[in-house]
């Protein structure tokens, strides 16, 4: 069975301090797909990142950037110098061919000013 | 702009009442996905339709039942509603057929069941 684990249930931080938010997920198949989501307080959720199980290039995006491991099973997301905008609910998600997409429970951040 | 519409926003019904939650697929893509968000909960996977035809099932109560019509756009009905069932509910929708490509999520139907 497939599962997703972020143990990080609400993570705060000061404005401009960078923070990491961990993902460890579970699957038998060689081929997968991870993802990042970000829910914030206005309740849509707006996809970040896509990731396929073959590569595992390091993304940076702007202030994100991805870490993914497949020997720790881990799709690690860091966010720059935070700024209060990035206060939101941060969805990681796997799915892969006949499988439907399993989210974890979410980490909730808060950047505080 | 995720392309994914969902109606209506809001909706406060009794328990018992019936509604029925619309979503339109951004254009192009032929699976469409429910999901229920209940308050502090995660994303509870209900239904899945591609093309019209139901692909995958999940947690979805025999109180609920869903289709997706034609021209792709997709209906999730609740019936004998319980207080239970308030929750953030959404659409999204994909051009895979099977998880490979990303989801793009409606901004949810926000239900309240007094």
């Amino acid at each position: 069975a497939q599962k997703v684990t972020q143990a990080q249930t609400e993570i705060s931080v000061v404005e401009k301090e960078d923070v990491t938010l961990d993902c460890v997920y579970e699957t038998r198949d060689t081929t997968y797909y991870l993802f990042w989501y970000k829910q914030p307080p206005s309740g849509e959720l707006v996809f970040l990142i896509r990731r396929n199980s073959f590569d595992e290039q390091n993304e940076i995006s702007g202030r994100y950037s991805w870490n993914f491991q497949k020997s720790t099973s881990s799709f690690n997301f860091t966010i720059t110098a935070s700024q209060v905008v990035d206060s939101a609910v941060y969805f990681c998600a796997l799915s892969n061919y006949g499988q439907n997409f399993v989210f974890g429970p979410g980490t909730r951040l808060s950047v505080l000013p | 702009d995720s392309g994914v519409t969902q109606t209506p926003k809001h909706l406060i019904t009794a328990t018992g009442q019936r509604v029925t939650l619309r979503c339109s697929p951004r254009s192009g893509d032929l699976s469409v996905y429910w999901y229920q968000q209940s308050l502090d909960q995660g994303l509870q996977f209900l239904i899945q339709y591609y093309n019209g035809e139901e692909r995958a099932k999940g947690n979805i109560l025999e109180r609920f039942s869903a289709q997706q019509f034609p021209d792709l756009h997709s209906e999730l009905n609740l019936s004998s509603l319980e207080l239970g069932d308030s929750a953030l509910y959404f659409c999204a929708s994909s051009v895979e057929r099977e998880g490979a490509g990303e989801l793009f999520f409606g901004e949810g139907s926000r239900l309240t069941v007094l």
